[in-house]
């Protein structure tokens, strides 16, 4: 899988918009990003995937670039309950493509 | 269910004995996964079960770990001799299929402690 860079930490307002951003520099044309989170030690959560275009869901925002070496996770109206480290991957499209976390980005949402 | 089912969510064990962890998938899910994540630790890749192909063992750390799947559903990782070290907790996950676009759900884990 090509690897990511992640921020180790960030913090945001309750109530803002929190932005976590991913380098993938080296990804290849038919890997997804995908993000997920977790809380605590709960399992990790889903967020939401692409490919190439920008999607959108109920939880949150992804943004592609067009070059699709980086990407943006964006949680519109930040609550204290979306404390949690985020990891975004990129996962190859091969039999067995397990993810591969890599450390994510603690984000701190802060009244 | 509607989501992945991990049984026990907790198990205390002492050092030394065999303990078994099942995992229920998401009904129809062909594509099976087990993680595990040491406390403060990143998650660790131990075995991809794909419909009726030969696992991918690449992760287990030792021979006293080993997982089966029966009939394409429940799957069950075996940690015989325990030792400390093993404390942590084993996720399960699945997934629709193998190809990178369907989605791996996750279970909420069984914490294991070894004594």
């Amino acid at each position: 899988d090509a690897k990511t860079t992640q921020p180790p930490s960030m913090d945001c307002a309750e109530g803002r918009a929190a932005n976590l951003p991913c380098n993938h520099s080296t990804i290849s044309g038919n890997e997804y990003v995908y993000w997920y989170r977790q809380i605590h030690s709960q399992g990790p959560q889903y967020i939401i995937h692409g490919l190439k275009n920008n999607e959108t869901n109920e939880m949150a925002s992804l943004i592609i670039t067009e070059d699709r070496k980086s990407s943006t996770l964006i949680l519109p109206h930040a609550t204290l309950r979306d404390t949690a480290v985020y990891y975004c991957i990129v996962r190859a499209n091969n039999a067995g493509n397990m993810l591969t976390f890599g450390g994510g980005t603690r984000l701190m949402v802060k009244p | 269910g509607a989501g992945v089912s991990q049984s026990p969510s907790n198990k205390v064990t002492e050092k030394g004995k065999d303990v078994e962890l099942r995992c229920d998938p998401i009904s129809g899910h062909t594509a099976l996964y087990w993680y595990r994540q040491s406390l403060g630790q990143g998650l660790e890749f131990l075995i991809y079960f794909q419909g009726n192909s030969a696992p991918d063992k690449s992760g287990l750390p030792s021979d006293r770990f080993s997982a089966e799947r029966t009939g394409g559903s429940v799957s069950t990782l075996t940690i015989q001799r325990t030792q400390q070290e093993d404390s942590a907790v084993y996720l399960c996950a699945s997934s629709p299929g193998p190809t990178s676009g369907n989605t791996i759900y996750f279970g909420e884990g069984s914490w294991l402690t070894v004594v």
